[in-house]
Formats: structure tokens, sequence, C-alpha cells
């Protein structure tokens, strides 16, 4: 148990529908980060939120946008689905940390999404 | 950009140590990391390593750091049935974002 929990665990939804994933960030962790896995593959960075604010974002088009609140859970939002959107999508909350540095990251259990 | 390679497979019989292995081709790397990733669910952290560090040893895991060569090395002893999952390896720049591998399927036979 990592103390990252993310719902829903399973969605279906149809192109060109938008979808709203959420992220409930271990205790005492400000950093939280969004990753994308598709199938077969090791996950892709698509943003992270430090102290509610984008603090980093990967290769990925503004209709992937997020949010952190002041309790430190996040959104992933996505905008017009794609049939390519289709992943598991995984959220990893970090410690208090000095902006720019490492240190570890958990991971929640992941929502896996399915774009028909 | 970053890149982290990995091979895609490993098979070992039960009671054997495991060598997962992976590259990395970003020279600032500060931590590099090693996940488990079980059927069906999220990515659990199994160890890190410090890049000033060349080895790190946590009961059955052992992390080997090359960083001439950037290489890396998970071992694992006494390898379990319970121990077949997917492993990433995963570098940390002391950027924002974590780079993973594409990950190492551990098939451990009985």
């Amino acid at each position: 148990e990592t103390g990252v929990t993310q719902s829903p665990t399973h969605l279906i939804k149809t192109r060109g529908q938008q979808v709203t994933l959420r992220c409930s960030s271990q205790s005492g962790h400000n950093t939280v980060s969004w990753y994308q896995q598709a199938l077969g593959q090791g996950p892709q960075f698509i943003f992270q939120y430090y102290r509610e604010e984008e603090n980093g974002r990967g290769n990925f088009p503004p209709r992937f946008s997020g949010l952190q609140f002041p309790n430190y859970s996040s959104e992933l939002n996505v905008n017009a689905l794609e049939l390519d959107d289709s992943a598991l999508y995984l959220c990893a909350s970090s410690p208090t940390r000095k902006r720019g540095s490492d240190t570890e990251a958990f991971f929640g259990q992941g929502t896996r999404l399915t774009v028909v | 950009g970053e890149d982290v390679e990995q091979s895609l497979f490993l098979s070992v019989r039960e009671g054997d140590s495991s060598v997962i292995n992976c590259t990395y081709t970003d020279s600032s790397s500060t931590y590099l990391y090693w996940y488990k990733q079980e059927p069906g669910a999220g990515l659990q952290l199994l160890t890190y390593i410090f890049s000033n560090m060349d080895m790190k040893q946590d009961q059955r895991l052992t992390v080997l750091l090359n960083k001439k060569d950037k290489h890396l090395s998970l071992r694992i002893a006494d390898t379990q049935t319970g121990d077949s999952a997917i492993y990433f390896c995963a570098d940390g720049t002391g950027r924002r974002a974590l780079t993973f591998g594409s990950g190492t399927r551990l098939q451990v036979q009985p």
C-alpha cells in the first residue's frame, strides 16, 4: 500500500468525450505527477504539480490538463478523447521536496481508460 | 532526449538469482529507481540508488550502478514465483519527470 488512491479504477468513454480522473496523494506529499502507460510500454510523463501549480510537462497536447487542490489531491482532465488515449493512467505523489530535486515517487494503482 | 533501455524478457528457475539490466543515456541522472508492476496493478517502488553510489543492498535485492557505462542492474537472490512481474528501471535527472524503460518481464519457473 502506497497511500496513493485513484478513482475510478476502470472507465470506458466514447471518442470525442471528456474524462476526469482523480488522485488522492499520500499524506504530507505536496508533489503529484501523472503518467500515461500504454499497453506493453513504460509510463510516459504527462505533467507534475507542486503546491497547486504546474511544475513541468511532458510531450502531451493541451487537451491534457490538470489541477491540484489545497489538500494536495489532484485531477487529470482529457478533452476530445481519441482512441490512442486508451491506457493506464498513473498518479504518483512525492514527499516535500525542494523544487527541482529528486525524491521517491509512490504510485497509485492507476485508472484503466478505454476509448471506443 | 533521455533514453532508458531494458531487455524485454528474462526467465529463471525458482531459487536461482535473477539479474535485470538497464542502460540510460542522461549523464546528469541523480537517482535511479527500480519499480515492479504485477498484472493489472500500479507500480511498486522496490529500491533506488543515488548516483554517487556503486552498490545498494536491500534484503534479496542488490542494485549495481556503473556510472561510467551508464549501466544499472537489479539482482534478485533466491527468486520466487511471487517475483514474476514486469520490472521497470527509471531515471530521475533532477528535473521533474521520471523516464522509464519499456520494462523487463520476469518469468519464474517452478
